[in-house]
């Protein structure tokens, strides 16, 4: 079936450090590609999100491109700040019955980011 | 409305005890998912409903859980016989029910069987 795979964590950035999370991913068809970010004691938040190939999602900063030759959707930021400490989820969507988004997530990643 | 809320956000029970989760989606959502996530995973698909209509069942839902979500609005999701297994966040999401129209989830209920 469709799966996930990203880099284990934890990674420990400086702050203006650049950061890159990595993420590949197994499906049989063509899925939407997303990066979920889940703060401290909040809940899971969309960051941004691809939905073809060679599509770039950016928000906050933060950049993924979806590369259907590698099967890649690497999350990257140039310059990270102490507020982007948090755990990230890569995430695909394997259209259900009705044509919903089932999310299928990646195990996370947790990025500390210090002063 | 503020967002996907769940009630309670955190249970602890006893082996063999029964419990009920609740969550109320963004108002105008009528799509509704549960999912569960364990300790140092990824969410993991549960169910989904449009409306009041449960469509997909993961067979991560065993016999012991139901979910229903009576007139389209709020949703329950219910563990019978809980098992030290179950232990767990329990996440809700919602979103719109157009085409793959982003999913918000709530805070989860993280539940502890001991």
């Amino acid at each position: 079936g469709d799966s996930v795979t990203q880099m284990e964590g934890p990674v420990t950035l400086s702050e203006e450090a650049f950061l890159t999370i990595n993420c590949t991913y197994t499906a049989t068809g063509y899925p939407s590609l997303f990066w979920y970010v889940q703060y401290p004691g909040e809940g899971l938040q969309l960051l941004l999100k691809a939905t073809k190939a060679d599509d770039k999602g950016s928000n906050k900063g933060f950049e993924a491109t979806y590369r259907k030759e590698t099967t890649s959707f690497h999350l990257e930021k140039g310059s990270v700040q102490v507020s982007d400490s948090a755990v990230y989820f890569c995430a695909l969507s394997d259209l259900g019955s009705g044509g919903y988004n089932k999310l299928i997530f990646g195990a996370g990643t947790r990025l500390a980011v210090h002063p | 409305d503020t967002g996907v809320s769940q009630d309670p956000r955190h249970k602890i029970t006893k082996r063999g005890q029964n419990v009920t989760f609740r969550c109320d989606p963004i108002s105008e959502h009528n799509r509704l998912y549960w999912y569960r996530q364990t300790l140092g995973q990824g969410p993991e698909f549960l169910t989904y409903f449009q409306n009041e209509a449960q469509l997909e069942k993961s067979r991560l839902l065993s016999d012991r859980f139901s979910a229903e979500r009576p007139k389209g609005s709020f949703s329950t999701l219910e563990i019978q016989r809980t098992e030290q297994g179950d232990s767990a966040m329990y996440l809700c999401a919602s979103s719109l029910g157009v085409g793959d129209a982003e999913a918000f989830f709530g805070q989860g209920t993280r539940l502890t069987v001991v």
